[in-house]
């Protein structure tokens, strides 16, 4: 198994600035995926984040709002970039394990925005 | 074609009731299906998963039914307990598309004493 942790756990910030959040794994694995949760709602996928390329995003988000860094196998960042009230929600990031078909999740980062 | 839709939206049994939760998808080309728990406060936590080769499988007091015809699949929870109050959310994934897993709506499940 493997166990995510996530930095910071929340935070409260002011419109037009940006929050990075730090994901990190205390394993190895090969996907990371970052996404979007609104208290008492589903999943949304933000982006797909593979070590050494660039993110894949899905459709809604671009790279210039949500930038993500993934510069080993067990440490990715997504950044919040010109943060807006609507920006305000859970992030999530995840993983699976090489050759797992499990995907583990972070506890998440609950972000106010005001 | 991607979406898989989830029902109930919530769901109130009594301690030791069988909550039935649903699940729907139309991309035939899904094949792995895992049902995550999220308590408040928590990231999702993999309860139990299947693949299309089986129409059931247990572990503990989760059970997954499969339905590939129908394209359906839903969790039993056998016993259910107080404790088992939580989101319950089905997904799906394809083998060797990044395994990102696509997510249902979820459905809040209270347990009564």
């Amino acid at each position: 198994s493997a166990v995510i942790s996530q930095k910071p756990s929340r935070d409260i910030c002011q419109r037009g600035t940006s929050l990075t959040i730090q994901c990190q794994v205390d394993s190895q694995v090969t996907m990371m995926f970052w996404y979007r949760q609104q208290p008492g709602q589903s999943l949304t996928l933000i982006a797909t984040a593979n070590q050494g390329s660039e993110a894949t995003y899905e459709s809604g988000f671009v790279i210039d709002k949500f930038p993500i860094s993934r510069p080993n196998l067990t440490f990715s960042t997504l950044t919040v970039s010109n943060m807006s009230p609507e920006d305000s929600s859970i992030y999530l990031c995840s993983g699976n394990l090489a050759g797992g078909e499990t995907q583990y999740f972070g506890p998440g980062t609950r972000l106010l925005v005001l | 074609q991607q979406q898989v839709k989830q029902s109930p939206q919530s769901l109130i049994v009594q301690k030791g009731g069988i909550p039935i939760i649903n699940c729907a998808y139309e991309n035939t080309a899904f094949d792995y299906f895992p049902w995550y728990q999220q308590f408040p406060g928590k990231g999702p936590a993999l309860l139990i998963a299947i693949r299309p080769d089986v129409s059931e499988k247990k572990e503990g007091r989760f059970t997954i039914s499969f339905n590939k015809s129908a394209k359906q699949f839903s969790l039993h929870i056998m016993d259910s307990q107080p404790g088992d109050s939580a989101t319950y959310f089905c997904a799906a994934s394809m083998t060797g598309n990044t395994g990102k897993l696509i997510f249902g709506q979820g459905t809040t499940l209270q347990v009564k004493p």
